[in-house]
């Protein structure tokens, strides 16, 4: 079945500071979603992207389709205390199909 | 903007008995609703797919007579945990979508079920 792998599978870095997690897939996407769980909560969409090297900005967060189709990156400005969870990529994996595959995840903690 | 409620967020149960957790959506009509399943520390992974008015679809390894899933309306789904064990405690998930997926897919804010 689909996999996507994301890395890295946990982040500490102090406030502040930029965060760069990426998501690869074995095969091609045709959308790619970035979702950010909080503990004890159900994961929270923070930016959809639907075009091959589409660019996206939500606020501090940015995403990108990566040309290959197997790949997404999310990049967070300015890290503050609430940054703080899980972060998923997310996406169907066949036009259609309206199954999300769930990527393995990235831990971000900050430290004080 | 999309919402879905998802109840109880906790429930304790003792083992052998049946559990249901319900998913509605507030504000829109969900064509489809999925429920998920969360171990600590890992990733989402789906159990099924409901439509309304149809039977669910499991993927595979899910025990259909385990998890039962109703999706009598556009707007109500259940999930219901039978004859739970220690080994269903688990971190539940609905997520629900409308007609035109390509808005994403919203997300209950999940039921932490523990089994004793």
């Amino acid at each position: 079945g689909q996999q996507l792998n994301q890395s890295p599978q946990s982040m500490f870095i102090q406030e502040g500071e930029d965060v760069s997690m990426n998501c690869t897939s074995s095969s091609i996407f045709n959308t790619w979603l970035w979702y950010k769980q909080d503990p004890g909560e159900g994961p929270v969409l923070l930016i959809a992207l639907y075009k091959a090297g589409e660019l996206t900005s939500n606020g501090r967060l940015t995403a990108q389709f990566g040309i290959t189709r197997k790949d997404s990156f999310l990049n967070i400005s300015a890290s503050i205390p609430s940054d703080v969870g899980i972060y998923f990529c997310a996406g169907p994996p066949n036009f259609g199909n309206e199954k999300l595959t769930f990527g393995t995840g990235t831990r971000l903690t900050i430290i004080p | 903007g999309a919402v879905v409620s998802q109840h109880p967020s906790r429930v304790i149960c003792k083992s052998g008995t049946s559990v249901k957790i319900e998913c509605r959506s507030l504000d829109f009509q969900a064509t489809t609703m999925f429920w998920y399943r969360q171990f600590p520390k890992q990733s989402l992974m789906l159990m099924a797919t409901s439509n309304e008015g149809s039977k669910a679809t499991y993927e595979q390894g899910v025990e259909k007579d385990k998890f039962l899933i109703n999706h009598a309306s556009l707007t109500l789904s259940t999930l219901t945990v039978t004859s739970a064990h220690p080994e269903d405690s688990s971190f539940y998930i609905c997520s629900a979508a409308g007609a035109r997926f390509i808005y994403g897919y919203t997300f209950g804010s999940g039921t932490r079920l523990t089994v004793v």
